[in-house]
């Protein structure tokens, strides 16, 4: 079946412009992370879905970003004012909800933010 | 300190040598996952395990809960094994993964 899927895969925006990233999470996947790559640096979290869950938001890295997830399904991560620190591979994931913290994830290829 | 560290940081080996990656964590964990992330940037999900050992190919992954320790072992290296390989943890009670920084591989022909 499809895997996760993300678009667009490269978006170029200017200095505080909103940008809207999608999240296409493999079907029957409760889960879902937001996660952050930023040039040099390691993987950071910043969001999870779980089901009809309150998400959790505790990686969010300013009140300009902001998630949604609709459906259950597909998710979008918003960014408002971009600034060019906001520059980074976002990445979605998903996996079943039935394992927790100790199922695979399975990563989308990403989107690649350049903030000019 | 971070949570999670991996060690080296960067490695070179030439093709067929033995590999082998290290990953330290402070936080009580009931698993570790260990992740390779390929040039083009994909990530793929190489290993979970809680305890022990696991072996898929010639990759094996060993973890050891009471010392906080795991590593990650390439046998015959292979120069299509060059990626970044990172260990990543759900800390207790956390769904997040918390991520190590990678470890850089490059296996020269």
């Amino acid at each position: 079946g499809a895997g996760v899927s993300q678009s667009p895969s490269n978006k170029v925006t200017e200095k505080g412009k909103d940008v809207e990233l999608r999240c296409d999470p493999i079907s029957g996947h409760t889960a879902l992370y937001w996660y952050r790559q930023s040039l040099g640096q390691g993987l950071e979290f910043l969001i999870y879905f779980q089901g009809n869950s309150a998400p959790d938001k505790s990686g969010l890295p300013s009140d300009r970003f902001s998630a949604e997830r609709t459906g259950g399904s597909v998710s979008t991560l918003t960014i408002q004012r971009t600034q060019q620190e906001d520059s980074a591979v976002y990445l979605c994931a998903s996996r079943h909800g039935t394992g927790g913290s100790t199922d695979t994830q399975y990563f989308g290829p990403g989107t690649r933010l350049t903030v000019l | 300190k971070n949570e999670v560290e991996q060690s080296p940081q960067n490695l070179t080996a030439q093709e067929g040598e033995f590999i082998t990656i290290n990953c330290s964590y402070s936080v009580g964990i009931s698993a570790l996952h260990w992740l390779q992330q390929h040039p083009g940037g994909g990530i793929v999900s190489l290993f979970m395990l809680s305890s022990g050992k696991k072996k898929h190919g010639r990759l094996i992954a060993t973890i050891n809960i009471q010392e906080k320790h795991s590593s990650l072992h390439i046998t015959a290296s292979h120069p299509r094994d060059s990626a970044v390989y990172i260990c990543a943890v759900p800390p207790w009670g956390a769904q997040k993964l918390v991520f190590g920084q990678g470890t850089r591989l490059t296996i020269n022909p």
